[in-house]
């Protein structure tokens, strides 16, 4: 089955940007969607189809994929951004979703 | 504005079945979109459960295939999943969500806040 890998953690300086990989097998050909969990909450999707933001996400939040990495950008980050980011694809191969382990981003 | 929310038992015996049902307001399950389970064992990531369309068609996780039974009632405007067999693995907040796009292989955009089920004699 396809697997996809995070960093546990991240942490960044208010104002910084932070970076957030998924890894995966030639990841590149596939759809990758990222969400954001805060404690004790649903999670909210933040990116879809690579790199598109659903309405009301700021533009702070960015996504890019190519090869065996995908990657999350949040710039000049905020408090309000300290959450765990999940990255998810559809295997076509197996006809099933995959998440990715999560990363907990702190903010410094 | 669509809402999605999941209602069933807080607490389930070893060996029963789980059972949950998510209430659509706002859209009609029969107009189309998939609608789907993932949950969040405590202190752990996501696991997708599966995915269902109107139509019935579904998509479940090969882990939990066995066990695993999704329905939809458009009447009713709501979709359920049947687990069976549960085991203490099985505790987890539940959450259901609607996949957008009207394709089965696009993200998860509205989610239900989550039910919490513990499996425990």
């Amino acid at each position: 089955s396809f697997e996809l890998t995070q960093p546990p953690s991240v942490s960044v300086a208010p104002g910084e940007t932070a970076t957030i990989t998924c890894g995966g097998n030639n990841i590149g050909s596939k759809s990758v969607k990222w969400s954001q969990q805060k404690p004790g909450q649903a999670p909210v999707l933040v990116i879809y189809y690579d790199s598109e933001r659903p309405s009301g996400i700021p533009e702070r939040f960015s996504g890019s994929n190519s090869g065996n990495t995908a990657t999350l950008t949040i710039s000049r980050v905020e408090a309000g951004d300290e959450a765990d980011y999940y990255c998810q694809v559809w295997d076509s191969s197996s006809a099933h979703y995959v998440f990715g382990p999560g990363t907990k981003v702190t903010v410094l | 504005q669509v809402q999605l929310q999941e209602s069933g038992p807080g607490l389930v015996k070893p060996s029963e079945t789980l059972s949950l049902t998510c209430a659509v307001s706002g859209y009609s399950i029969s107009s189309g979109y998939f609608w789907g389970w993932v949950r969040q064992p405590p202190g752990k990531g996501l696991e997708w459960i599966g995915h269902i369309y109107h139509d019935w068609t579904t998509y479940y996780s090969p882990s939990l295939k066995s066990r695993l039974t999704m329905s939809v009632d458009t009447s009713e405007n709501h979709f359920s999943l049947k687990l069976t067999s549960v085991t203490a693995a099985d505790t987890a907040v539940y959450y259901c969500g609607r996949v957008r796009g009207g394709n089965f292989n696009d993200a998860f955009d509205i989610w239900g806040q989550g039910t919490m089920v513990t499996v425990s004699s």
